[in-house]
């Protein structure tokens, strides 16, 4: 059981230069989330899902855009990378039970951006 | 306005002690989750404690448990018997039911467990 995977670890990209990073979980949750983590930071929500086709904005969207085509996947785009977004991304899915959403995070992307 | 205050950046405890670390949060929203994460060196965010807004008992997985002052919108995390394994950032986090999925983090406190 995998649980949440995200490709790629690491990337440095020049100002500019877009990308995107692949999220993946095998657990059937109906939610996926991005997160950005900046030194001496807490997590701070960049988009979310929940469910198939649909997405939202969270706390940071602006150079960030997301698609979720398959349920078990959630994808995030930088369209035109900027030295602001360096930093280490998280993706989380949870399930729903009551008012309680677990979230299951991945490993993280260190991205640099020079 | 900040919605999680952690006001510990960093805490030392001697191995096989307890431990407190505090949590605030602000929210008009009646209906809420917490949450306590934490997050080793290695990087990973490993979940460890929920609370329900609604919750008539605090929260307890193994040696965590959390001390939650609804009054006082304090989440506190309390672990006990310390371990070296414990040394880690801890995040406590916020859901609010009525507006969507934004989960909001704090800061984040280190933990240092001395041998």
């Amino acid at each position: 059981n995998a649980g949440v995977t995200q490709t790629p670890k690491f990337r440095v990209l020049k100002t500019g230069q877009s990308m995107t990073l692949l999220c993946a979980q095998d657990m059937n949750h109906e939610y996926m989330y991005w997160y950005r983590q900046d030194p001496g930071m807490g997590l701070r929500l960049i988009h979310y899902s929940v469910g198939e086709g649909t997405t939202a904005k969270g706390e940071v969207p602006d150079g960030y855009n997301v698609s979720r085509l398959k349920k078990q996947n959630f994808l995030l785009g930088l369209e035109s990378a900027a030295p602001s977004q360096t930093s280490v991304y998280f993706c989380a899915s949870s399930y729903r039970e009551g008012a309680r959403y677990e979230q299951y995070f991945g490993p993280g992307t260190r991205l640099t951006v020079t | 306005a900040q919605k999680i205050t952690q006001t510990q950046p960093g805490m030392f405890v001697q191995e096989k002690e307890a431990v407190t670390l505090d949590c605030t949060y602000d929210t008009s929203d009646p209906s809420y989750g917490l949450f306590w994460y934490k997050q080793p060196s290695s990087g990973e965010m490993i979940f460890l404690i929920y609370q329900g807004s609604y919750d008539q008992q605090n929260a307890t997985e193994g040696r965590y448990s959390l001390n939650f002052q609804k009054a006082r919108k304090s989440a506190n995390l309390v672990i006990s018997a310390s371990q070296l394994g414990d040394s880690a950032m801890y995040f406590c986090a916020m859901r609010e039911v009525n507006y969507g999925q934004n989960f909001v983090f704090g800061p984040g406190t280190r933990l240092s467990v001395l041998p």
